[in-house]
């Protein structure tokens, strides 16, 4: 297993473009969740997803977007990249009763100029 | 709403030494708690959780930690230091019902080992 990866690992964007933050489970997990990590704030949830088809917002959504089409694959997308959103995004995913752990994926690091 | 505080955020110990690392939380009920941690430019891995019974809980690398219900506190201890330890920190909190779960963590605490 790979367990949670993501796509890319580095990305430099300039002001006002867009992109989109690949994650990847093969743990068949329902839920995925987007956390942003910045020095000195821990991790902050973005937005989450409870099974295929379904997103949620969590503490910091604004300027994001995203989608889960199929039950391995949850998509983070900028549509317009400002520099307060500088950062390293983390994915994580985990199966649904309340104990079980969240699996984090390795992270993509965000620069925008 | 629920909290997490980690007090300390940058700690140093010598190789050998005990450590402990604090994490209070405010939270209705009981929550579940993790302790994760993040070597640099990695992602978070699992140390241990609690969510029911023994209220010392042990996890991976030879740390434990302790839930105290009157102090709402679920401090991380290890009792002598590898210089692999050296990482950052997070403790966190989840809803004890079943739900989206999202978990709320601390600012995490910066561990420094001296040789």
């Amino acid at each position: 297993n790979a367990g949670v990866t993501q796509t890319p690992k580095f990305r430099v964007l300039k002001t006002g473009q867009s992109m989109t933050l690949l994650c990847a489970q093969d743990m068949n997990h329902e839920y995925m969740y987007w956390y942003r990590q910045d020095p000195g704030m821990g991790l902050r949830l973005i937005h989450y997803s409870v099974g295929e088809g379904t997103t949620a917002k969590g503490e910091v959504p604004d300027g994001y977007n995203v989608s889960r089409l199929k039950k391995q694959n949850f998509l983070l997308g900028l549509e317009s990249a400002a520099p307060s959103q500088t950062s390293v995004y983390f994915c994580a995913s985990r199966r649904t009763s309340g104990a079980e752990t969240q699996y984090f994926g390795p992270g993509t690091r965000l620069l925008v100029l | 709403a629920q909290s997490v505080t980690q007090p300390d955020i940058h700690i140093t110990v010598s190789e050998g030494a005990s450590l402990e690392l604090r994490c209070n939380y405010s939270y209705g009920a009981t929550p579940y708690l993790f302790w994760y941690v993040q070597s640099p430019g990695q992602g978070l891995q699992l140390l241990l959780k609690y969510f029911s019974g023994d209220t010392l809980v042990q996890g991976i690398k030879g740390f434990e930690a302790e839930f105290k219900r009157s102090q709402s506190s679920f401090n991380l201890r290890k009792p002598s230091v590898h210089w692999s330890d050296a990482a950052e920190y997070f403790c966190a909190v989840g809803p004890p019902q079943g739900g989206s779960e999202k978990l709320v963590f601390g600012k995490g605490t910066k561990l420094t080992v001296n040789p």
